[in-house]
């Protein structure tokens, strides 16, 4: 079964702070992931999109990493802001059948203290 | 470039009342585009794909003729709500994809999302 899970669930940190969030998945066959920002009662915005053969992808003050073998991926926010509180969300891409599916992780809520 | 606007952003209705959520494409002709619902504190649920010009392909568990779509042009796919009910209420957001040479990623650009209370 194909799945995406994220750790933690949630999370608090004071500004300035870096952090580290998980991303678990079995999904076959593999097309690319994704990283989003979801600020609340907003649509999610892309942060990153790497392909099985890119371990690394920064913008800005977030990078993400990919393991293609172990199947993990990780979003690293460095020196955190008050704006960086939001869901972030873990999404792997499909191809089969002829078209491309999404699937989700639950997401983990960072929130960014003063 | 790649913006995606919904319409209305929140919207309340009494129950068994229908309501229509727009998706457009601001800067680029989305071939495809799809409809999501998000309840609190879950993960984005896909419930339909809608490719332009033909019937929309639902997720198991969707009712068509409840979640009725229509994607009638490369910039605008409209998502009614028939007869809602309380618990019909949710965020709905759209997503549209266009199949480019700049999209190699085949990436999907998200709406902001809409808000529906049915009361």
């Amino acid at each position: 079964k194909n799945q995406v899970e994220q750790s933690p669930q949630s999370l608090i940190i004071l500004e300035g702070k870096n952090c580290t969030l998980q991303c678990n998945y079995t999904v076959s066959p593999f097309s690319n992931l994704r990283w989003y920002k979801q600020d609340t009662g907003r649509g999610p915005v892309s942060l990153t999109i790497m392909t099985f053969s890119e371990n690394t992808k920064s913008n800005g003050r977030y990078t993400a990493t990919l393991d293609a073998d172990t199947k993990q991926s990780s979003l690293h926010i460095t020196a955190s802001q008050l704006s960086d509180s939001a869901s972030y969300i873990c999404v792997v891409s499909s191809f089969s059948g002829g078209y491309n599916k999404l699937i989700f992780g639950a997401g983990t809520r960072l929130a960014v203290h003063p | 470039g790649a913006v995606v606007s919904q319409h209305p952003s929140r919207v309340i209705c009494k129950s068994g009342t229908s309501v229509k959520i727009e998706c457009r494409s601001l800067d680029f002709q989305a071939t495809t585009m799809f409809w999501y619902r998000q309840f609190p504190k879950q993960s984005l649920m896909l419930m339909a794909t809608s490719n332009e010009g033909s019937k929309a392909t639902y997720e198991q568990g969707v009712e068509k003729d409840k979640f009725l779509i229509n994607h009638a042009s490369l910039t605008l796919s409209t998502l009614t709500v028939t007869s809602a009910h309380p618990e019909d209420s949710s965020f709905y957001i759209c997503s549209a994809r266009s199949y480019s040479s700049g999209n190699s990623y085949n990436e999907q650009f998200f709406g902001p999302g809409t808000r529906l209370t049915v009361l």
